[in-house]
């Protein structure tokens, strides 16, 4: 069945740092791709999103591309700060499977010293 | 945007007493909703998907008796942990699915003691 590999936290990094967060994905059909940002003791909120592969999400300085050749929707950031210390998480949704259920990743711890 | 608001936010129960966690599409009428379990260090597990005016349709060794769903209007779905025990303990967080993607709850953090 589809699934999301992420790699493991946590990532430690100083302030204005590069951030990479690896995610890679496996799925039968073709995927939406989608990066959830989770802050302490709160719910998800959506990052960033690619429909198709080559697209780009980009959102709040973070940018991941929809590589299909490399099944890989990797996270970045150039100049990370205090405040991007989260949880995230890469997901998937295969609509053309029928179902529109998110399948997500472990999740990367961020922590970000200043 | 679209808020799906969940109540409560945290609640401790003691063994063997149930527990209801509603959440609530505040200005949009939600269809169908999902409801995750995520345990410490680990994904979101899908644990059912609720339909407005139907079954839930629960994923494959989620105790559909124990984590009772209900979803009577296209505002508010519910999730009852019955008998909880310690090993319930943990954080449950809904969603809604938008033509423009999902927006989730703030989730509730359960401890069973």
């Amino acid at each position: 069945g589809d699934s999301v590999t992420q790699m493991e936290g946590p990532v430690t990094l100083s302030e204005e740092a590069f951030l990479t967060i690896n995610c890679t994905y496996t799925a039968t059909g073709y995927p939406s791709l989608f990066w959830y940002v989770q802050y302490p003791g709160e719910g998800l909120q959506l990052l960033l999103k690619a429909t198709k592969a080559d697209d780009k999400g980009s959102n709040k300085g973070f940018e991941a591309t929809y590589r299909k050749e490399t099944t890989s929707f990797h996270l970045e950031k150039g100049s990370v700060q205090v405040s991007d210390s989260a949880v995230y998480f890469c997901a998937l949704s295969d609509q053309s499977v029928r179902t529109d259920k998110l399948i997500f990743g472990t999740g990367t711890r961020l922590q970000v010293f200043p | 945007g679209a808020v799906v608001s969940q109540h409560p936010s945290r609640v401790i129960c003691k063994s063997g007493t149930s527990v209801k966690i509603e959440c609530r599409s505040l200005d949009f009428q939600a269809t169908t909703m999902f409801w995750y379990r995520q345990f410490p260090k680990k994904s979101l597990m899908l644990m059912a998907t609720s339909n407005e005016g139907s079954k839930a349709t629960y994923e494959q060794g989620v105790e559909k008796d124990k984590f009772l769903i209900n979803h009577a209007s296209l505002t508010l779905s519910t999730l009852t942990v019955t008998s909880a025990h310690p090993e319930d303990s943990s954080f449950y967080i809904c969603s809604a699915s938008l033509q423009e993607g999902y927006t989730f709850g703030s989730g509730t953090r359960l401890t069973v003691v």
